[in-house]
């Protein structure tokens, strides 16, 4: 019930292309959905984040589709470029008091010069 | 403003052993929340800490406990540990305890041999 999927485990897109991560939910009581970006060594960190009142949200090259029927969401990444390879975690609050994050399974994202 | 940091970086373990691991928490945040990150995986909620207190807990046994100190620095104990613990303990700090964006330190790796 509190478990994210996420697909692709990993991703090899050339420079300019465009990425595609796809996460899915269960739980309908999950109201955030960010994106994480982690880099090896690093702690994660946030990229964009939605709520289900809307169905896209764009900031610079990133975009998350949200499709709350099918309880989908997805990031995109334009123009992608070497700097972006890193892994990328989709996650999901809950509205509870303590907004806890679920975590998918991650994305290894490699763009090739 | 200071970001989240975490100590130690790296720790090696034996099973049976008891090991802290610290959080300072950024600057004017009041929450601090910790998560395990097992190789390969995506981070796993252990519990939070808003204002001293545990606001929410994760599906990890008592013998991971935390304490959250008035100046919101927050440490995260592990009593005798297993070889599963073996993972990345990452720490995350956020404006109040229904604060949505959560900002993450490096991490500590710890290892249990």
């Amino acid at each position: 019930q509190q478990q994210v999927k996420q697909s692709p485990q990993s991703l090899i897109v050339q420079k300019g292309g465009i990425s595609i991560i796809n996460c899915a939910y269960e739980n309908t009581a999950f109201d955030y959905f960010p994106w994480y970006q982690q880099f090896p060594g690093k702690g994660p960190a946030l990229l964009i984040a939605i709520r289900p009142d809307v169905s896209e949200k764009k900031e610079g090259r990133f975009t998350i589709s949200f499709n709350k029927s099918a309880k989908q969401f997805s990031l995109h990444i334009m123009d992608s470029q070497p700097g972006d390879s890193a892994t990328y975690f989709c996650a999901a609050a809950n509205s509870g008091s303590a907004r806890q994050l679920t975590f998918g399974s991650g994305t290894q994202l490699t763009v090739l010069p | 403003e200071t970001g989240v940091t975490q100590s130690p970086t790296h720790l090696i373990k034996t099973r049976g052993q008891q090991v802290t691991l610290r959080c300072s928490s950024q600057s004017g945040h009041n929450t601090v929340s910790w998560y395990q990150q097992a190789l390969g995986q995506g981070p796993q909620f252990i519990f939070q800490y808003y204002r001293e207190e545990e606001n929410g807990r994760g599906n990890f046994p008592p013998r991971f406990s935390g304490l959250q100190f008035p100046n919101y620095s927050s440490e995260l104990n592990v009593n005798a540990l297993e070889l599963d613990d073996s993972a990345l303990y990452l720490c995350a700090s956020s404006l109040d305890g229904r604060g949505e964006t959560q900002y993450f330190g490096p991490g500590t790796r710890l290892l249990v041999l």
